[in-house]
């Protein structure tokens, strides 16, 4: 079985552009979650979306929003980047509450 | 606050030695507890859960881990450590609030395994 994947796997943008990173999570799975990794660090929570609807969003900027397609599959968008926003990109997909499978993710680096 | 501590940033084994990873959490309610495993450039690998029942978890790639409700921990073990075991651990406790789930994730403990 296909697990999630994410596309696409390195993007390299410059500040002030915008960025949009997509993701499909494994056949079944109706909800999916972003997470950012900056360097070092354990991953943080951005949105959670179930049903195409957004269930959750962590502590993140209006600059960062998301949405799901009536196949499960999302799409991540940041606008107005930042040096800052440079991070591993994580989607996750879940079917039972809590257990949730990550993609290889999406490597953003903003100069 | 929820949050998970794991104490040790970088920890170094010889090939074939026992291994054990330290994890603290802090939740108010029952812990749903996790570790990934992430190897450099790749997304995160679940190696093993608690939901309830027996304390002593068992995962995949012969790890196991026990949870210990009164010192709020979750440590990671595994008897003889293989050169592939090399990678950054991360252990997460589940969080739901206002309708939805998340992880909660360590700042993780980057292994290193000496031949």
């Amino acid at each position: 079985d296909a697990g999630v994947t994410q596309s696409p796997t390195h993007l390299i943008k410059t500040r002030g552009q915008h960025v949009t990173l997509r993701c499909s999570p494994i056949s079944g799975h109706k909800s999916v979650s972003w997470y950012q990794q900056v360097l070092g660090q354990g991953p943080q929570f951005i949105f959670q979306y179930y049903e195409k609807e957004e269930r959750g969003r962590g502590n993140f900027p209006d600059r960062f929003s998301a949405r799901q397609f009536p196949n499960y599959s999302s799409e991540l968008n940041v606008n107005a980047l930042l040096l800052g926003d440079s991070a591993l990109y994580l989607c996750a997909s879940s079917l039972a509450q809590y257990e949730q499978y990550f993609g290889p993710g999406t490597r953003l680096t903003v100069t | 606050a929820q949050s998970v501590t794991q104490p040790d940033i970088h920890i170094t084994v010889s090939e074939g030695a026992s291994l054990e990873l330290r994890c603290n959490y802090s939740y108010g309610a029952t812990p749903y507890l996790f570790w990934y495993v992430q190897s450099p450039g790749q997304g995160l690998q679940l190696l093993l859960k608690y939901f309830s029942g027996d304390t002593l978890v068992q995962g995949i790639k012969g790890f196991e881990a026990e949870f210990k409700r009164s010192q709020s921990s979750f440590n990671l073990r595994k008897p003889s450590v293989h050169w592939s075991d090399a990678a950054e651990y991360f252990c997460a406790v589940g969080s739901f609030s206002g309708g939805y789930n998340k992880l909660i994730f360590g700042a993780g403990t980057r292994l290193a395994v000496h031949p």
